[in-house]
């Protein structure tokens, strides 16, 4: 157990519809990283959240969407879901607002998002 | 634009030898580098990193090493073990950045 909580585990839903993934991150972990890794892919950068605020964005869709609460717990909402959306959704924590900490990144396990 | 390139999708090796997984990046400003290990159904893991300052950095049977010059990095596991079959990636980072820019990942399998 990475310390990272990452749910639900797998997500089976239709196109156009609209999901909700969430994170924990590690307990006193005060960043959030979303990743999305599609088939035979590398990760891909999303979005980070850095005690509540929006830190850095990559190629993240205009459908998706994300957010960091109080309690440090993160949700990624993907929405008008399309079959190419299918991909497993790693969330990452760590300390500080870069991922240079001594052990960059701490992921969870990840969701698989099936759109069919 | 693939910033971090992992060229060999798969390697094969005997147990008790050595592994050498590749990568190369295009990023000059990358200043901080990191090997991950990805079990299916679990997320990527921590195995260990370097800083632009080294050219290399052991923990174990695990060494990375890193040319600049050449914006090249490798792993070397000596020796190989068959619990070390998983999904090797490579990453970077900048000194002013936050975001790990990922390789695609290399399917390493060590034979009994």
């Amino acid at each position: 157990d990475s310390g990272v909580t990452q749910t639900p585990k797998h997500l089976i839903t239709a196109t156009g519809q609209r999901v909700t993934l969430r994170c924990s991150p590690r307990s006193g972990d005060l960043s959030v990283y979303w990743y999305q890794q599609s088939l035979d892919q590398g990760l891909q950068f999303l979005i980070q959240y850095y005690n509540g605020e929006e830190r850095a964005k990559g190629n993240i869709l205009e459908r998706f969407s994300a957010q960091q609460f109080p309690d440090l717990h993160s949700e990624l909402n993907l929405s008008s879901l399309e079959l190419g959306d299918s991909a497993l959704y790693f969330c990452a924590s760590s300390v500080g607002g870069r991922g240079q900490d001594l052990y960059g990144y701490t992921f969870g396990s990840g969701t698989r998002l099936t759109v069919v | 634009d693939q910033q971090v390139k992992q060229n060999s999708p798969s390697l094969s090796v005997q147990e008790g030898r050595i592994s050498i997984l590749n990568c190369d990046y295009t990023n000059s400003m990358f200043d901080y580098f990191l090997w991950y290990k990805k079990y299916p159904a679990e997320g990527p893991t921590f195995l260990i990193s370097i800083s632009s300052i080294k050219d290399k950095n052991e923990d174990g049977r695990f060494t990375v090493f890193l040319n600049k010059s050449a914006k090249h990095l490798s792993l070397h596991i000596v020796p190989s073990q068959p619990g070390d079959s998983a999904v090797y990636f490579c990453a970077a980072i900048e000194t002013s950045g936050s975001r790990l820019t990922f390789g695609e990942g290399t399917q390493l399998t060590v034979n009994p």
